[in-house]
């Protein structure tokens, strides 16, 4: 299977501030990536799918302009999480659409003080 | 609407017992597949197996057999010979049919221990 990672891994910031998240494809040209939030002892929620050289499909609920989306290359999508909020610190992963399967990173825990 | 439930919040098995994991699912879409991943407490999303709508077999890997019954809808996660390192939370998903996205949606997650 392909092999996903994700930078970084653990990111504690301050209230107001903005993050980015990569993820990256290792082994494998993707051009559609998954973006997941999971809250502790929950379960993984898609926030939006990230094709690359086209805009990302959010999920209902999801605020596009708070979590952008950006899949410029087939091994590199990256979220960045505009101006955080406590409500914001969860366990973010992303995955790669395989033949069957998805691959998935991971995970990036984020915490906002 | 597509639907996965999983019911069973907690489970235990003593260690080289056998255990099964429920998992239901709700599609009107005839063409579907189904996942369980296992995610142990360091956050990873690991594959353990694959059920196609259409497969005729069970889909077994190594001590992982997903027991299909498509009348029902339903799609248990059968471990056997449980072994410590199976601890960890147990997700069933399903791809949509109809969408080619490829995108999953997840259960609600069986958080597995095995006792020695």
């Amino acid at each position: 299977g392909a092999v996903v990672s994700q930078h970084p891994s653990r990111v504690i910031c301050k209230s107001g501030t903005s993050v980015k998240i990569e993820c990256r494809s290792l082994d494998f040209q993707a051009t559609t990536m998954f973006w997941y939030r999971q809250f502790p002892k929950q379960s993984l929620m898609l926030m939006a799918t990230s094709n690359e050289g086209s805009k990302a499909t959010y999920e209902q609920g999801v605020e596009k302009d708070k979590f952008l989306i950006n899949h410029a290359s087939l091994t590199l999508s990256t979220l960045t999480v505009t101006s955080a909020h406590p409500e914001d610190s969860s366990f973010y992963i992303c995955s790669v659409k395989g033949n069957n399967e998805q691959f998935f990173g991971p995970g990036t825990r984020l915490t906002v003080l | 609407a597509q639907k996965i439930t999983q019911t069973q919040p907690g489970m235990f098995v003593q260690e080289k017992e056998a255990v099964t994991l429920d998992c239901t699912y709700d599609t009107s879409d005839p063409s579907y597949g189904l996942f369980w991943y296992k995610q142990p407490s360091s956050g990873e999303m690991i594959f353990l197996i694959y059920q196609g709508s259409y497969d005729q077999q069970n889909a077994t890997e190594g001590r992982y057999s997903l027991n299909f019954q498509k009348a029902r809808k339903s799609a248990n996660l059968v471990i056997s010979a449980s072994q410590l390192g199976d601890s960890a939370m147990y997700f069933c998903a399903m791809r949509e049919g109809r969408s080619n996205t490829g995108k999953l949606i997840f259960g609600q997650g069986t958080t597995l221990q095995v006792k020695p």
